[in-house]
């Protein structure tokens, strides 16, 4: 089944601790995206990423860090993580970065930082 | 600088009325836009998305949406709702970043609840 699969779907942990949250999709996409979801500001792009070792800037990048060594893999790091990273996670693959190709979402992973 | 909004946070519907979601973007050129649905605890999926030409479009689960360039519109529609079409609604997007890549912007979300 073609699909973007994040990990862990929910996750808690304290101010400072190093944490990963994983996204692979199946389907041979050359991008991927991560957004953060909060309540009344809609979906934010955090990073990109167009193809293999080739990774951007979204709206919000502070905080975060990714990297694409691989085309299935996206995996999203907060090195430093604290509580304003409290959020809803979204990780999206689509065929090409071309304007018609659509986002496929993962289920999720929501963050609580204490 | 190119956005996309939604008005409206939360909208109460009863099941079986007539629902209109609102959009309006800002862009200097004709954006790509879109309409996904998110399901409490989900992601989201596409209903539809407008590119060019028609500007009414079809989507799946019996949703359409409209293009109005004259005012700067992509309003979401659907004949009559139904309780399953409680969920979170997102317009949003594409506007070409200067390094080539397409972003989508969202908007921040429209929350319909069906009432029986």
């Amino acid at each position: 089944e073609a699909q973007v699969t994040q990990n862990p779907r929910y996750l808690i942990t304290v101010t400072g601790k190093k944490l990963t949250v994983t996204c692979s999709q199946n389907m041979n996409h050359e991008y991927m995206s991560w957004y953060r979801q909060d309540p009344g500001l809609g979906l934010r792009q955090i990073y990109y990423s167009m193809n293999v070792e080739v990774t951007d800037k979204g709206d919000v990048p502070e905080g975060y860090k990714v990297s694409r060594k691989e085309k299935r893999n996206f995996p999203l790091i907060l090195e430093s993580p604290s509580p304003n990273q409290t959020s809803l996670y979204f990780c999206a693959s689509s065929p090409t970065t071309g304007a018609g190709s659509p986002l496929h979402f993962g289920n999720g992973t929501r963050l609580t930082v204490t | 600088a190119q956005s996309v909004t939604q008005p409206d946070i939360h909208i109460t519907v009863s099941e079986g009325a007539s629902l209109e979601l609102r959009c309006n973007y800002s862009y200097g050129a004709t954006p790509y836009l879109f309409w996904y649905v998110q399901s409490p605890g989900q992601g989201l999926q596409l209903l539809l998305k407008y590119f060019s030409g028609d500007t009414l479009v079809q989507g799946i689960k019996g949703f359409e949406a409209e293009f109005k360039r004259s005012q700067s519109s992509f309003n979401l529609r659907k004949p009559s709702v139904h309780w399953s079409d409680a969920a979170e609604y997102f317009c949003a997007g594409i506007f070409l970043r200067q390094t080539g890549a397409n972003n989508l912007f969202f908007g921040t979300g429209t929350r319909l609840t069906v009432i029986p």
